[in-house]
């Protein structure tokens, strides 16, 4: 069974542009989460999807946003980027059954974005 | 607002012995714990999953236990071994406005030395 796959794997940009990153879930989960690591904040959740729908959002700009496909596959893009935007992007796909019930977290390798 | 801690944030222990890792909670209204293991440059990699009805789960040399009266959990690592070597991350499934999301500590770094 295929895991999480994360495209790209690693990209270089330059302030100001904007970058698409890529997200397929493992089959059958209709969740996706993506998340932000660096060194100084560790772990921050960016957004979760779940049937094409933004279920809940963290503490980021407006610049970051994303969007899941009728097949679970999601995006998220990040516009005007700045240097403080490098970072390791990870997904992560869960199988939620119904109401409460979280799922395990399965996360992909993620996209290591560098912003010079 | 919920705050997830682990303690330390790195330690080494010889081949053989047993490593014991903490993670504690504010809040203990959690629907669930989980617990990964990073290695460098790479994404997350399960280990266990504890329900928030539950007081522990095992897998292998791996037992984890949760307590959410005092909001901690505890994960064992049996007999450890040079590969055992990685960051441990817990995340508490915190309720919020609109559903919910994963808390994550910062990790304990882990060097098994041979």
């Amino acid at each position: 069974k295929a895991g999480v796959t994360q495209t790209p794997r690693y990209l270089i940009k330059t302030r100001g542009q904007q970058v698409t990153l890529s997200c397929s879930p493992i089959s059958g989960h209709r969740s996706v989460s993506w998340y932000q690591q660096t060194p100084g904040q560790g772990l921050q959740f960016l957004f979760e999807y779940f049937s094409e729908t933004q279920r809940n959002k963290g503490n980021f700009p407006g610049r970051f946003s994303g969007r899941q496909f009728s097949n679970s596959r999601s995006e998220m893009n990040v516009s005007t980027l700045e240097l403080g935007d490098s970072a390791l992007y990870l997904c992560a796909s869960s199988l939620v059954s119904g109401a409460g019930d979280t799922g395990e977290l399965f996360f992909g390798e993620g996209s290591r974005l560098t912003v010079l | 607002k919920q705050e997830v801690t682990q303690i330390p944030a790195a330690l080494s222990v010889p081949e053989g012995e047993n490593l014991v890792l903490n993670c504690s909670f504010t809040d203990s209204a959690i629907y669930n714990l989980q617990w990964f293991r990073q290695d460098p440059g790479k994404g997350l990699t399960s280990l266990l999953l504890i329900q928030s009805s539950q007081r522990e789960q095992t897998s292998g040399r791996l037992n984890a236990s949760l307590d959410k009266s005092s909001g901690r959990s505890t994960l064992y690592i049996a007999a450890s071994q040079p590969g055992d070597s990685a960051t441990y991350l817990c995340a508490v499934f915190v309720t919020t406005d609109s559903w919910g999301k994963f808390q994550f500590g910062a990790g304990t770094q882990v060097v098994v030395t041979p």
